[in-house]
């Protein structure tokens, strides 16, 4: 199976930063890569889709950029409501496997 | 509007079945994958499996082979998950999620999840 790997674990940032969470894959997964954004008590978002295509809707401080086994979002000036756990996820072969979140939290 | 609309919490005992529901509309339902993907209390997110909702076929996480079963009703647009022989670590949410053919294969819609608690 592919393991990702997400850092930080968790992050604290002010209204207004550019925040940055990094996601690699144990092996190439080419930009089959998505991420996704979770807030307490409800279904995951899609927010980016194969690597850096942001998904319809979602607000473009959002982006993503990567391929092969490095990834990243990017997000351009924090808001109050982006205050969640982010998920990458990789979709080049099953089983589709996650990395384990990045809990953010604005201070 | 696209909705996946899924069946309600469920406790049962450990060794027992259950099986959850979700019900698709909006959209074409034959023309996507769906998938059936769990969270633990305070954990990440785990895929268990996928099935095609025009054929029917099937391919599940080996962690779950053996325990899981994914069918669908096409004439309720409605997929089903059964998961057996239960254990407390399969206390969960449980989402299905769908993704387009071809491409990428993401997930853009989510059902609101049902919550299974196994217990004695």
């Amino acid at each position: 199976d592919i393991q990702m790997t997400q850092s930080p674990s968790s992050l604290s940032a002010s209204v207004g930063d550019r925040v940055t969470i990094t996601c690699r894959a144990s092996q190439s997964v080419n930009s089959y890569l998505n991420w996704y954004q979770q807030k307490p008590g409800k279904a995951p978002k899609l927010l980016i889709y194969a690597a850096s295509s942001l998904q319809s809707g979602v607000p473009s401080r959002f982006s993503g950029r990567g391929s092969g086994t490095d990834f990243t979002l990017t997000i351009s000036s924090l808001q109050p409501e982006d205050s969640a756990a982010y998920y990458c996820q990789q979709s080049y072969t099953t089983p589709y496997t996650f990395g384990q979140g990045t809990k953010l939290e604005i201070k | 509007q696209v909705q996946l609309v899924q069946s309600g919490a469920e406790v049962k005992k450990p060794g027992a079945s259950v099986k959850v529901s979700c019900k698709a509309s909006g959209y074409t339902f034959t023309s996507y994958y769906m998938h059936w993907v769990r969270q633990a209390p305070g954990q990440g997110l785990e895929w268990m499996g996928i099935i095609n909702l025009s054929g029917g076929n099937t391919n599940y996480a080996q962690k779950f082979q053996g325990r899981v079963t994914m069918t669908r009703d096409t004439s309720t647009s409605t997929v089903y998950m059964e998961l057996s022989s239960l254990r407390s670590e399969d206390t969960a949410i449980y989402y299905c999620a769908r993704t387009p053919y071809g491409g990428n294969s993401r997930f853009d819609y989510w059902g609101q999840g049902t919550l299974v608690t196994v217990s004695s």
